[in-house]
């Protein structure tokens, strides 16, 4: 079956810092890689996607690159701002299943 | 891209009572899905409710227990029945994006706390 994981939080950052969340997956057939973020209060948002390997989804300053050698989907921003607190999923689905398989979430927090 | 309206946004609830969720979607779509956020935990899937047809449920959770209804293209409801402290969570309804199985949008969730 399908599965993500994900590296555990809390991450507890200065603002400016660099962010890495790690995300490794298995799955049954060639997937689609998302990274979704919950901030405080909110919905689920869709942060950036890849449909490909070597293909890199960005967004807000967010990248990940869809790496199929290493089955990995990792999520980096090279400043982050007290705006970008928030719990970060990483996710997968494959074609044939159109079902979204979560990792456990991140709790990112950036301090002014 | 698709706007998802999910309500009750919260409830509060007496044990062994029933809740019925709704979400009603701004476009037609194949197919919606039911998850779930316990506490601290991350998403897992209920249920996928397609049109015309039974919500297929994953592992772990059954019709009686959260029954779901489908009646039309552009809208679900689900029910948590016999509510016990352990449903306490967020249940997130979900769809496809229109023309991009790809891409699915969340409703902002109704956070169920069950006394």
């Amino acid at each position: 079956g399908n599965s993500v994981t994900q590296m555990e939080g809390p991450v507890t950052l200065s603002e400016e810092a660099f962010l890495t969340i790690n995300c490794t997956y298995t799955a049954t057939g060639y997937p689609s890689l998302f990274w979704y973020v919950q901030y405080p209060g909110e919905g689920l948002q869709l942060l950036l996607k890849a449909t490909k390997a070597d293909d890199k989804g960005s967004n807000k300053g967010f990248e990940a690159t869809y790496r199929k050698e290493t089955t990995s989907f990792h999520l980096e921003k090279g400043s982050v701002q007290v705006s970008d607190s928030a719990v970060y999923f990483c996710a997968l689905v494959t074609f044939n299943d159109y079902k979204l398989s979560f990792g456990a979430g991140t709790t990112v927090t950036v301090r002014a | 891209s698709a706007v998802i309206s999910q309500k009750p946004s919260r409830d509060i609830c007496q044990r062994g009572t029933s809740l019925t969720i709704q979400c009603q979607v701004d476009s037609q779509v194949t197919m919606m899905f039911w998850y779930r956020q316990q506490p601290g935990q991350s998403l897992t899937l209920i249920a996928t409710a397609n049109q015309g047809s039974e919500a297929t449920y994953e592992s772990g959770f059954v019709i009686d227990k959260f029954p779901i209804s489908r009646p039309n293209l552009t809208f679900s409801t689900l029910t948590v029945s016999n509510m016990s402290p352990e449903d306490s969570s967020i249940y997130l309804c979900s769809v496809e994006g229109s023309g991009d199985n790809e891409k699915l949008f969340f409703g902002s969730g109704t956070q169920l706390s069950v006394l």
